[in-house]
């Protein structure tokens, strides 16, 4: 079993929508949770991050992390074509090898 | 301006014919890494490197060198580039707290590599 899981999509929603975007991990240990957004070739830009169980929000965007269920999961309110991207989730533990992993990344599209 | 500077950003190179990808941050970050992104894989990390002199392998290190001389620059060498390194590569800095959490973790633009 992969560490961290991600449907590469692509999704398409209308804009205005509201997108969930998700990853699954095996490793309990995981303590910092991030999402990271990738436009059409550029690098990856960090989005909003989370430690441990809980909800973050940040304008449009929720991250919400389920330590039980080893589920984490990105939400954009009112969707926008701007928010058109790939979009990364990334896990990691405190002192293990300095060591992020990423999801494949899920593509996004909004449609005007 | 927070900047990575990778260069250069486009190459189409030959087999075998030694090349170096340069990667320069301003931010006076002590951790630097290199990433390659390939469609279905994801990032996957070549070195990275927690100060000057000190440099460790990542996940898929072969094929790949890199010095840190100067706290500054990260360049990645490819010694005797091969087709099955023919890849989007990623320089990425932080500062050493920030670099589990992922918090001001900057990459830079990318570079497109062809090898043929």
């Amino acid at each position: 079993q992969k560490e961290v899981e991600q449907d590469p999509g692509p999704l398409s929603v209308p804009e205005g929508a509201i997108v969930s975007l998700n990853c699954t991990y095996s490793n309990s240990a995981f303590q910092y949770f991030m999402w990271y957004r990738q436009y059409s070739r550029k690098g990856p830009e960090l989005l909003m991050y989370t430690y441990s169980s809980g909800n973050k929000e940040d304008g449009r965007f929720t991250a919400q992390v389920d330590k039980s269920s080893k589920y984490i999961s990105l939400f954009i309110r009112d969707s926008q074509p701007s928010d058109s991207a790939t979009y990364l989730c990334a896990m990691t533990i405190l002192n293990r090898d300095d060591k992020i992993i990423f999801g494949k990344g899920t593509r996004l599209h909004i449609l005007p | 301006e927070a900047q990575v500077t990778q260069n250069p950003r486009y190459l189409i190179t030959v087999t075998g014919k030694k090349l170096t990808v340069t990667c320069s941050q301003n931010m006076n970050h002590e951790y630097m890494s290199w990433y390659r992104q390939d469609p279905g894989l994801g990032l996957r990390q070549i070195y990275y490197s927690m100060n000057v002199e000190v440099t460790d392998k990542g996940d898929v290190p072969e094929g790949y060198k890199v010095s840190r001389k100067e706290k500054r620059n990260f360049p990645l060498i490819l010694e005797s580039p091969s087709p099955n390194q023919t890849s989007l590569y990623f320089c990425a800095s932080s500062n050493l707290r920030d670099r589990v959490s992922g918090n001001t973790i900057y990459f830079g633009e990318g570079s497109w590599l062809t090898v043929v």
